[in-house]
């Protein structure tokens, strides 16, 4: 699977967007972008997944470049509760049934009241 | 409702000792894995087991031995049991392989 780059902190102002890049410049054309977060002492929460077009759920936005060797994740209106590690994965749909997410440092968000 | 639930959250347990871990989701998933997260919070795959049957086994001390007895349950014993145990164990689930995995609260190990 393609390495992730991210920064390793940020903060954002409660209320205001946050905006989380990720850099995976060698991605492959079978390899799917993933954000999970980990609020402290919490298992792992998935956020949201996609390959080539823009996706949004309930809980984010994911902004994928054309040549797919960035993203960005958004959480539209910050809370306290967005404080975090998020991670970015990018992994490659194998077939065998199963996959394993390979965990990065992420980055760890700090949503400021 | 807990989706994916491990049982203990806290265990504590002198070396050499034989603990297991219980994991199970109600989720119907297929999929069930464990990771590790050790001190420096690098989560890692340890295994990975699609209808009963392991998919993946990571670089893992066989002293850790994951047990399937149906889909909705993977349990993980540990036998002897050293200090470099001490982790927090992390029980996930997923269905197809393109969906997002759901955790569980995890399982702090601590050895003494």
């Amino acid at each position: 699977d393609a390495k992730t780059t991210q920064p390793t902190s940020m903060d954002c102002a409660e209320g205001r967007a946050a905006n989380l890049p990720c850099n995976h410049s060698t991605i492959s054309g079978n390899e799917y972008v993933y954000w999970y977060r980990q609020i402290h002492s919490q298992g792992p929460q998935y956020i949201i997944h996609g390959l080539k077009n823009n996706e949004t759920n309930e809980m984010a936005s994911l902004i994928i470049t054309e040549d797919r060797k960035s993203s960005t994740l958004i959480l539209p209106h910050a809370t306290l509760r967005d404080t975090a590690v998020y991670y970015c994965i990018v992994r490659a749909y194998s077939g065998a049934g199963s996959y394993q997410l390979t965990f990065g440092k992420g980055t760890k968000l700090s949503v400021i009241p | 409702d807990t989706a994916v639930s491990q049982t203990p959250k806290y265990l504590v347990t002198q070396m050499g000792n034989d603990k297991s871990i219980k994991c199970e989701q109600n989720l119907g998933h297929d999929t069930m894995y464990w990771y590790k997260q050790d001190s420096k919070k690098f989560l890692k795959i340890m295994f990975s087991y699609n209808n009963k049957e392991l998919i993946i086994n990571e670089t893992v001390p066989n002293r850790f031995s994951p047990k399937s007895p149906d889909k909705a349950h993977l349990n993980l014993h540990i036998n002897s049991l050293e200090l470099g145990d001490s982790a927090v164990y992390f029980c996930a689930s997923s269905q197809a392989e393109i969906s997002g995995a759901f955790f569980g609260q995890g399982t702090r190990l601590t050895v003494v």
